[in-house]
């Protein structure tokens, strides 16, 4: 079965700073990866998604993720972080169907 | 386009009572999944349907937990009884072939 390993619980960065938010998978097929973002008391919102293609994919407010075959992973990144990025992101996989999610990463953006 | 709908938004219960939760998916997604969020954790699936048919309910604690898509649209996920560890949020989704799922709100569930 397919699963996601999110292994930084929390990341801190300062306003401006560039953001690496780090995601790993395992699967057995061709993954379809996904990023989400949740907000406090809100659904999870969908950021960008890895099918086939081009290995750097751009994605809503600025975010890009690179897909590393070798490596499974699937970091989620930003140039320049702002404060309303802070929030809990969490990775997705999919491989038969059924989509399977890591932990979550909060980010928090200081000023 | 309207997105996927849930009601309620927020249920409170005592431990034993039953409890029913609604999902309206987006028009035309043969694809509906049900998640179970506890508070400080990524979303763990629980059900995922395929038109009115279960493609996936390996998840899903079936000795108090059920859920019914009887028309390939709408759903609801049923728990009876609750216990103290089912309070969570549960998210709906829905998808079709070809694209990421789209998440409701959510119904926060509190069980005392």
């Amino acid at each position: 079965a397919q699963s996601v390993a999110q292994p930084e619980d929390q990341v801190n960065v300062a306003e401006g700073n560039p953001l690496t938010v780090k995601c790993t998978y395992s699967v057995s097929g061709n993954p379809y990866l996904f990023w989400y973002v949740q907000y406090p008391n809100r659904g999870l919102q969908f950021l960008l998604k890895y099918i086939t293609g081009d290995n750097l994919v751009k994605g809503s407010y600025g975010f890009e993720a690179e897909f590393n075959k070798s490596q499974t992973s699937f970091h989620l990144k930003k140039p320049s972080a702002l404060v309303s990025d802070s929030a809990l992101y969490f990775c997705a996989v999919r491989d038969t169907g059924d989509m399977r999610f890591g932990a979550g990463t909060r980010l928090t953006v200081k000023p | 386009e309207a997105g996927v709908a849930q009601s309620p938004r927020y249920k409170i219960i005592e431990k034993r009572q039953s409890v029913a939760f609604w999902c309206n998916p987006i028009s035309g997604h043969a694809t509906l999944y049900w998640y179970q969020q506890i508070l400080g954790q990524g979303p763990k699936l629980l059900i995922q349907f395929q038109n009115n048919g279960v493609v996936d309910d390996s998840q899903l604690p079936k000795d108090r937990f059920s859920a019914e898509r009887l028309k390939g649209v709408d759903s609801t996920l049923k728990i009876q009884p609750a216990k103290l560890e089912d309070s969570a949020v549960y998210l709906c989704a829905s998808r079709t072939a070809n694209t990421e799922a789209f998440f409701g709100q959510g119904t926060r569930l509190t069980v005392v």
